[in-house]
């Protein structure tokens, strides 16, 4: 059964702490996501990762960094956290590159005080 | 750079109805057009594509889409939904960059 899954599912950061997303895929997919989801702005693309260690910024990179060592893996990391990251944040994997078919994550729901 | 509207914002209709969700799209080039659904609190899943070929694709759970290059659009219909369809329903386009770019969504209730 094709999954994404994402630790935590909920996670509560003071400003200024740092914060790590995981992601897990088992489909061997070469391309993962991750956005960020809020009221009224959809979904926002932060990075993409195109296979290990190749990684490109999305729309809103700004305070946030990525991590992949392994095909199966994408970290999210949130260096000094800051109250406007509070948000809903998904992982998605894709096969292939062309990005239109991609399967996504339950999300974490983060918020920073 | 590719854009995609979803005009309508919330859609109601009755249980056993037949419903269409509207999605247009702007680019020049070839794009790769999907739909995804969204129940509350979980992630999105993808329902159906569309690059080539017949302009009716269908997906799961009885949804199907017609592309149409000369009204720009990729329409998801249904032909009898269940209150289970009711969901936010994202329209997305990709020029094969690896990037999606997704519209505002429409909120679909299905009243019993």
């Amino acid at each position: 059964d094709m999954k994404v899954t994402q630790m935590p599912r909920y996670l509560i950061k003071r400003m200024g702490e740092n914060v790590l997303l995981e992601c897990g895929q088992d489909m061997s997919h070469e391309t993962m996501y991750w956005y960020r989801q809020d009221p009224g702005l959809g979904l926002q693309l932060i990075y993409i990762s195109y296979d290990v260690d190749s990684n490109s910024e999305g729309d809103i990179p700004k305070g946030y960094r990525v991590s992949r060592k392994k095909r199966e893996h994408f970290s999210l990391i949130l260096d000094s956290a800051k109250t406007n990251q509070t948000s809903v944040y998904f992982c998605a994997s894709s096969p292939g590159t062309g990005g239109y078919e991609q399967y996504f994550g339950p999300g974490t729901r983060l918020t920073v005080l | 750079t590719q854009t995609v509207s979803q005009s309508d914002a919330h859609v109601t209709v009755f249980e056993g109805d037949s419903v269409e969700l509207r999605c247009n799209y702007s680019y020049g080039g070839s794009i790769y057009l999907s739909w995804y659904i969204q129940h509350h609190g979980h992630g999105l899943q993808f329902l159906l594509k569309y690059y080539s070929g017949n302009p009716v694709v269908q997906g799961v759970n009885g949804f199907e889409a017609e592309f149409s290059k000369s009204d720009s659009s990729f329409h998801l219909r249904k032909a009898s939904v269940h209150w289970s369809d009711s969901a936010v329903y994202f329209c997305a386009v990709s020029a094969r960059t690896g990037k999606l770019t997704f519209g505002d969504g429409t909120v679909l209730t299905v009243k019993p």
